[in-house]
């Protein structure tokens, strides 16, 4: 069956813009999150959703990020005010639940530039 | 101290032999444990998953879990040059699905 979609799949823009990421899950799949993954760095934690609902932001970086879920399916993740620092590659994934033992799978990612 | 600790590599195997990849984690509390393999440019792949101490066996991967000591680790035979990525070990620390990533082990299978 399909797997996790991003789009679009390569972003560039100017620093200052505001920039919106895509993710439909895995058909079925309640648990939906969102990393970031800097050159570099490590695979960094920012939302998970268990429905429409976001019980952990903790890994939002500023109040300049912002996540939704509607439907239970698609998320978007919204960056205002896009700074150079925000480049990397966004990377969500999805799992039938937010258990703890439920496994992950990953989209192919959004490369985010900021020029 | 980092949650979740690996070598960073790279570690460099000939084609054939058995490579080990180490995982350290700090939280106690943690329960599930994860491998993900990714290639250059490309998103992470989970390919083993363990929860209960002990070995894991699937195809030619071994996933081994030790709770008292915190510590993974991802055994891989009959290495192929194929399997040349960065393995990331991944853990939950039951803050519900957030899973906290190692910085990853660049793996080279040399033919």
């Amino acid at each position: 069956g399909a797997g996790v979609s991003q789009s679009p799949s390569n972003k560039v823009t100017e620093k200052g813009k505001d920039v919106e990421l895509r993710c439909d899950p895995i058909s079925g799949h309640t648990a939906l999150y969102w990393y970031r993954q800097s050159l570099g760095q490590g695979l960094e934690f920012l939302i998970y959703f268990q429905g429409n609902s976001a019980p952990d932001k903790s890994g939002l970086p500023s109040d300049r990020f912002s996540a939704e879920r509607t439907g239970g399916s698609v998320s978007t993740l919204t960056i205002q005010r896009t700074q150079q620092e925000d480049s990397a590659v966004y990377l969500c994934a999805s799992s039938l639940a937010s258990q703890n033992n439920q496994p992950q799978h990953f989209g192919d990612g959004t490369r985010l530039s900021i020029l | 101290q980092k949650e979740v600790e690996q070598n960073s590599g790279p570690l460099s195997v000939p084609e054939g032999a058995i490579a080990s990849l180490n995982c350290t984690y700090s939280d106690r509390g943690s329960q599930s444990f994860f491998w993900y393999r990714q290639y250059s440019g490309k998103s992470p792949e989970l390919i083993m998953f363990i929860y209960s101490n002990g070995d894991k066996e699937d195809g030619r991967f071994t996933a081994q879990l030790n709770k008292a000591s915190q510590y993974v680790s991802l055994l891989i035979r009959d290495s192929q040059p194929s399997d040349s990525a960065t393995y990331l070990c991944a853990v939950n620390t039951n803050q519900g699905g957030k899973l906290i990533f190692g910085q990853g082990t660049e793996l080279s299978v040399k033919p």
